[in-house]
């Protein structure tokens, strides 16, 4: 079973802050956080992810709280092509990557124009 | 990061039959990894393919299902045979690589069981 608990969908406007929240409350300490997405009849796409630390790239910020426990996906400014069902997922480290990688249902992501 | 390409992309079969879905990745890869996508639905782990060894299944996966080549480093092949309608999934290919050890997936072959 997925480790991760996220909501089922969210609207966002176009241009605007898409902020897409995971709660991870059993994470362990050597757990990565890790965050992709699937447009629509595409494969899942690598967006980010972290172990403790705040990140960010040139897609998205990854905000993880002190506890751990959660994380926030930033997408800073919307656009439609972001449209997309946005998975995050916890990670086990080392060992056979493939088990590790449990894909719960995810948020779908609608931006709105 | 790595290119993977499947084949097909997207395929009609009839019932009772068998289709094989290639995977080819640009790189030498140790595992690679084949995931159902059921319509509307989350990805599902079907198997580990290991070069030189057998597959590894998933709970409520099996061989005789589902059976799984892996040649050489960069190749692998996965059948599902026997296809009833529920069979009618997005079947992904998927290796590790990269310097921070994401996921990387292929485009997916979208396969209808008639």
């Amino acid at each position: 079973d997925a480790k991760t608990t996220q909501p089922t969908s969210m609207d966002c406007a176009e241009g605007r802050a898409a902020n897409l929240p995971c709660n991870h409350s059993t994470i362990s300490g050597n757990e990565y956080v890790y965050w992709y997405r699937q447009i629509h009849s595409q494969g899942p796409q690598y967006i980010i992810h972290g172990l403790k630390n705040n990140e960010t790239n040139e897609m998205a910020s990854l905000i993880i709280t002190e506890d751990r426990k959660s994380s926030t996906l930033i997408l800073p400014h919307a656009t439609l092509r972001d449209t997309a069902v946005y998975y995050c997922i916890v990670r086990v480290g080392g060992g056979s990557y493939g088990q590790n990688f449990v894909f719960g249902p995810g948020t779908r992501l609608s931006v709105l124009p | 990061s790595a290119v993977i390409s499947q084949k097909p992309s997207r395929d009609i079969c009839q019932r009772g039959t068998s289709l094989t879905i290639q995977c080819q990745v640009d790189s030498q890869v140790t595992m690679m990894f084949w995931y159902r996508q059921q319509p509307g639905q989350s990805l599902t782990l079907i198997a580990t393919a290991n070069q030189g060894s057998e597959a590894t299944y998933e709970s409520g996966f099996v061989i005789d299902k589902f059976p799984i080549s892996r040649p050489n480093l960069t190749f692998s092949t996965l059948t599902v045979s026997n296809m009833s309608p529920e069979d009618s999934s997005i079947y992904l290919c998927s290796v590790v690589g990269g310097i921070t050890g994401e996921l990387f997936f292929g485009e997916g072959s979208r396969l209808t069981v008639l």
